[in-house]
C-alpha cells in the first residue's frame, strides 16, 4: 500500500528566505510518480512540481525545486525567496503506474511572514 | 494540459437533503476522480468514475450515499445523498493530465451542510 507522510502541521518563513516542506513516501511500485500542490484559502488544488522515480535529476519549476532521495524515500519541497502569497497549505501526493489515483499527505500549513 | 469546470462553488444545504456537483472538462478523458476533503484534512478519494461502467468506491464510501454518473468522456457528477453535518467538506474532481501521471483539479465544491 502507498503511503504519504508529512510531519511539519505547520512551518513559518520569513518573507523572502527559503523554506524547505518535508515529505517521505512508502511504496512497493517500481514506477511512481510525487506532486507537490498548493491550496490556498480558496480551496483549489494548484500543481506545483513533479518528480519520477526515474528520473536522474531533482525537478525545479522557478522557485519550486524538489530534493529527490529515493534510497531515503523522500520528496522535500524547497520554496526559494518565499513571497507573502506562498502562504497556504501545501500537499505531497503520490501516484503510480498500478494505481490510477493519486494519494495525499495531510499537508503542510505554510506561513510567510512579512 | 486538461480544464475542468466544477459548479457549484459552494453551497449551504439543510440536512436530509441531496447535492449535486458537476464536473466538465474540456478534453475526453478515460478516468475522473472525486475527493473529499473535511475540514482541515488533506484529500480522501471518494471514488474512479470510468465513463460506461459503475464507479470504483473507496472503503468507507458507498453508492448509495456518493452516487456517481459518468455519461460521456467529458462529464461526471458527483450527488452528496441524505447530507448530514458530517458531510461538509469540500468535494473536488480530478482528472489526470496525461502526462507523468499528474492531476488537474476543478475548482472545488465547498459544501456546508446546516
Amino acid at each position: 500500500a502507498q503511503k504519504i507522510t508529512q510531519t511539519q502541521p505547520g512551518m513559518f518563513v520569513q518573507e523572502k528566505e527559503a523554506v524547505t516542506l518535508d515529505c517521505t513516501y512508502d511504496t512497493s511500485d517500481p514506477s511512481y510518480g510525487l506532486f507537490w500542490y498548493k491550496q490556498p484559502s480558496s480551496g483549489e488544488m494548484i500543481f506545483l512540481i513533479y518528480q519520477g522515480s526515474y528520473d536522474q535529476q531533482n525537478a525545479t519549476e522557478g522557485r519550486y525545486s524538489l530534493n529527490f532521495q529515493k534510497a531515503r524515500k523522500s520528496a522535500n519541497l524547497v520554496i526559494s525567496a518565499s513571497q507573502l502569497g506562498d502562504s497556504a497549505m501545501y500537499f505531497c501526493a503520490m501516484g503510480s503506474h498500478n494505481n490510477n489515483d493519486m494519494r495525499f499527505g495531510a499537508g503542510t500549513r505554510l506561513t510567510v511572514k512579512p | 494540459s486538461a480544464v475542468i469546470s466544477q459548479k457549484p462553488s459552494r453551497d449551504i444545504c439543510q440536512r436530509g437533503t441531496s447535492l449535486t456537483i458537476q464536473c466538465q472538462v474540456d478534453s475526453q478523458v478515460t478516468m475522473m476522480f472525486w475527493y473529499r476533503q473535511q475540514p482541515g484534512q488533506s484529500l480522501t478519494l471518494i471514488a474512479t468514475a470510468n465513463q460506461g461502467s459503475e464507479a470504483t468506491y473507496e472503503s468507507g464510501f458507498v453508492i448509495d450515499k456518493f452516487p456517481i454518473s459518468r455519461p460521456n468522456l467529458t462529464f461526471s457528477t458527483l450527488t452528496v445523498s441524505n447530507m448530514s453535518p458530517e458531510d461538509s467538506s469540500i468535494y473536488l474532481c480530478s482528472v489526470n493530465r496525461g502526462d507523468n501521471y499528474g492531476y488537474t483539479f476543478g475548482s472545488g465544491t465547498r459544501l456546508t451542510v446546516v
